[in-house]
């Protein structure tokens, strides 16, 4: 498994604060994604990279932006968090035709 | 746009007994990854099969086995012998193998062992 390490594990926040989840990996893995998880919908794909400065967008990507600028670092970031961002959050790496591995997640409450 | 379906919100099986989970995805790539999943209550997405599309063969890790029917877009999960220990939710997941090589979940199946 790729050592995989989300900051924070959880997170209370208020309405329209800020808030940046990190994901770190030690694997050298090109591949780093983020993930949503909601009860009824599995996981769904926020936004993912493809290389250092190289992202793009996933399926539920409104309200959150990303940034890599390093192999091993992967950023989510929630410019004014919502109530409907309540979610737990889940980091992934892999490499081209492989598994991918997850965090332990980042459990997320907007109040 | 590439979809996977489970069919099967909830199961449960007796302990020592076999269980089969459903999966039926939609693509129209001729090469793909297929996973399974475990998430236990601690959340952790744990790896338990993998398949490549172009192996006929069909996946075997110690007591899970897959079901892999590529005509018919099909790739269930079958428990042997469940255990308390396989209580978990279970996602099906789907990779291409192009592009950003994204990984496209079920919305997963709940599996209870009953003693």
């Amino acid at each position: 498994d790729a050592g995989i390490t989300q900051s924070p594990r959880h997170k209370v926040t208020e309405t329209g604060t800020p808030v940046t989840l990190r994901c770190h990996q030690t694997e050298n893995h090109r591949y780093m994604y983020w993930y949503r998880q909601d009860p009824g919908h599995g996981l769904r794909l926020i936004h993912y990279s493809y290389g250092v400065k190289d992202t793009d967008k996933g399926e539920v990507s409104d309200g959150y932006s990303v940034s890599r600028s390093k192999t091993e670092d992967f950023l989510l970031t929630l410019e004014s968090a919502t109530s409907s961002q309540t979610s737990v959050y889940f980091c992934g790496t892999g490499v081209p035709g492989n598994t991918i591995y997850f965090g332990e997640g980042s459990w997320l409450t907007v109040v | 746009a590439q979809t996977v379906t489970q069919s099967q919100p909830e199961m449960s099986v007796q302990e020592a007994e076999t269980v089969t989970l459903s999966c039926t995805y939609d693509t129209s790539e001729s090469d793909y990854y297929l996973f399974w999943y475990k998430q236990p209550p601690s959340r952790q997405m744990i790896l338990v099969i993998r398949q490549e599309a172009y192996k006929q063969q069909n996946a075997t890790e110690n007591r899970f086995s897959v079901n892999f029917q590529k005509a018919a877009k099909s790739f269930s999960l079958k428990i042997s012998d469940s255990q308390l220990g396989d209580a978990a939710m279970y996602f099906c997941a789907y990779r291409i193998v192009q592009g950003a090589q994204k990984l496209v979940f079920g919305q997963g199946t709940r599996l209870t062992i009953n003693p």
